[in-house]
């Protein structure tokens, strides 16, 4: 069964600052990867996501992620982080290559604090 | 616009009402999906469907029925609400390819609170 870890629960940044949550995830093959934005009272935003090729995805809003196979991680980044960052971000994990399946599963979620 | 359609945005119900929330979707999708969403446990899957008159279980489904007569629509049923069932609920859909088109739409959600 495929799986989703986040372990930090809150991150607080400075603005201007770096940052980079984590994501570990359990699946039999290569996955489809997936960073979701959650702001108070909103849906749910697509950031990026991973399905082949270059292990580097670049998203919107100037994130991007990194596909580590032997570490069955895809964290995200951002060089410097704005005050508008500030969200609950999902990581989530969906059927393979083939396209089959319809179970996305999520991460428990990391809450973001930007201090100004 | 093209996309996911929840109603309604809001509901409070009594223990043990019934009530169906509504998803549907424009895009021809094969794939839809019920969510929960509740603090500190992400979201996790309530039902799912293939296609037209395929449904399966996800990893909460209890308290909850879904049918699927057309490609647009995914009601999702209580048959009889309990105060754990509060919750914000997501609806999702997204095309049977893989590759490139691989991608989920989702709904704006539902906020429902048993009382």
């Amino acid at each position: 069964a495929q799986s989703v870890t986040q372990p930090d629960i809150h991150i607080t940044v400075s603005e201007g600052a770096s940052l980079e949550l984590r994501c570990n995830y359990s699946y039999g093959a290569t996955p489809y990867l997936f960073w979701y934005v959650q702001s108070p009272g909103q849906g749910l935003q697509l950031l990026l996501k991973y399905f082949s090729g270059d292990t580097l995805v670049q998203g919107i809003k100037g994130f991007e992620a990194e596909f580590k196979r032997s570490q069955s991680s895809f964290n995200l980044r951002k060089p410097s982080v704005h005050w508008s960052d500030a969200a609950e971000y999902f990581c989530a994990v969906g059927a393979g290559l083939t396209g089959g399946g319809n179970k996305l599963t999520f991460g428990t979620g990391t809450q973001l604090k930007v201090e100004l | 616009n093209a996309g996911v359609t929840q109603t309604p945005k809001f509901q409070v119900l009594k223990t043990g009402q019934s009530m169906t929330l509504q998803c549907a979707q424009d895009m021809n999708h094969e794939y839809m999906s019920w969510y929960r969403q509740d603090p500190g446990m992400g979201l996790r899957l309530i039902h799912y469907s293939v296609g037209a008159g395929i449904t399966d279980q996800g990893e909460v489904p209890n308290g909850y029925n879904v049918s699927r007569s057309t490609t647009e629509d995914f009601p999702l049923r209580l048959l009889s609400a309990a105060p754990s069932q509060t919750s914000v609920y997501f609806c999702a859909s997204r095309t049977r390819q893989g590759g490139e088109n691989y991608g989920y739409t989702f709904g704006s959600g539902t906020r429902l609170t048993v009382v």
